[in-house]
Formats: structure tokens, sequence, C-alpha cells
């Protein structure tokens, strides 16, 4: 079973700053996929960025990056040059990695997520 | 239009009512899923399917049925709505090739059962 935990409810940043979410996860899988999604608050689901757990560099998309730090389980989101718009709730997801797995592997787990403000 | 779309957004029913949801998409995406949003629990998966006529519980499917006649329509009908199936309801979809799954989300239906 895979499990992800947020334990940041809510989280400020002053606009122009970085911002870091915490994301751990605990997997028995050899093989998996990290995944962060930003929910605003319209309600959709947007994908932000990925890891896999053998790639070698952190992930990097724009202002998203990914801190992945596989000994401690931990995958954090930061966001650089925080904006306005960046207010939303961000979620933290994994799921095994298809290469060897199927059918329910598919399944995304969420974290309970983070609540970003972003101030002015 | 392209992409993945979910009717009705909003939905008010009665306990004890017949509820289907709708989910349609463009892509050709052999996998789609349907999720429940709750405050304080993330994203929980109720059914998924990988292909046409190929599905499959996740983690809250009690209450619920799905079908997929079409690769492209994915419906969830709650067969007799309870207050507890009140939620915010997800359809995804993804790609099968790559290692990873990166997901595609509606837009959502917001559901409330009286």
């Amino acid at each position: 079973a895979q499990k992800i935990t947020q334990t940041q409810p809510g989280m400020f940043v002053q606009e122009k700053e970085a911002v870091t979410l915490d994301c751990t996860y605990d997997t028995s899988d050899p093989s998996y996929g990290l995944f962060w999604y930003k929910q605003p608050s319209s309600g959709e689901m947007i994908f932000l960025i990925y890891q896999g757990s053998y790639d070698q560099q952190n992930a990097t998309e724009g202002r998203y990056s990914l801190n992945f730090q596989k000994a401690r389980k931990s995958a954090n989101l930061v966001i650089s040059a925080s904006q306005l718009g960046d207010s939303a709730m961000y979620f933290c997801a994994m799921s095994p990695s298809l290469l060897i797995s199927s059918g329910s592997a598919r399944q995304l787990t969420f974290g309970s997520g983070t609540q970003l403000t972003v101030l002015p | 239009d392209a992409g993945i779309t979910q009717s009705p957004r909003y939905k008010i029913t009665e306990t004890g009512r017949q509820v289907t949801l709708m989910c349609h998409q463009t892509w050709s995406h052999s996998y789609m899923f349907w999720y429940r949003q709750d405050l304080g629990h993330g994203l929980r998966l109720i059914y998924y399917s990988a292909a046409a006529d190929i599905t499959d519980k996740g983690e809250v499917p009690d209450g619920y049925v799905v079908s997929r006649s079409k690769t492209e329509n994915f419906p969830l009908t709650l067969e007799s709505a309870t207050r507890s199936q009140t939620s915010v309801y997800f359809c995804a979809s993804s790609f099968t090739s790559g290692p990873y799954n990166e997901q595609f989300f509606g837009p959502g239906t917001r559901l409330t059962v009286l």
C-alpha cells in the first residue's frame, strides 16, 4: 500500500519569495512516480510536475521544482518567485511505476493537500 | 471541445434517488478514473477502467456502479444516493505509454445529497 503525508494544512508566503511545500511518502514498491497537482479556487486539478524514483536529477518545470530525497522518502515542491496566482490547494500524489505494475497500479494515491496563500 | 468534460457540473438530489455522473474524453486515453474529493481526505479512487468493458474497484467503491461501453465515456452511477456521498467527483484519464501515468482531470461535479 502507498501513503502520502502532507503535514502543512496551510502555508503563507510573501509575493516574489520562494516557498517549499512538504510531502513524505511510504511505499514498498521498488519503482514509483511522484506528482504534484494544483487546485485553484475554481476547482480544477492542474498537473504541475512529476519525478520518477530512479531519475537521477530533481525534476524542474518553470518556477516549480521537486526536491526529491529518496532516502528520506520526501518529495517537496519548491515554488520560486511566488505570484498571487499561485494561491491554491496543492496535492502531492504517487503511483507505482507502470514498468513493473499494471491494473490498479495506475491509480494515484493523494495526500490531504496544503492550502497556499500568497500575500501581496 | 478537446479534453475531458464532466456533466452535470452541479447536482442536487435526494436520498435514495439514482444519479449518473457523466465523463467524456476526446484523447482516446485507455485509462479512466473516478475520484471523490472530501475535505481532509484529498482525492480517493472510486473506480477505474483500463479499456472499454474493463473496470475495477478502487479504494471507496461501495454504493457506486460504473460502465464503459465506449473508450471515450465513463459514467458513474450512484444507485441509491446517501448523504455520505455528498462530495466533489472528478473524472480523469491517462495515457498508457511511458512508465508513469500522468492523469488529466475533468472540471469536477459537485454533488449534494439532501
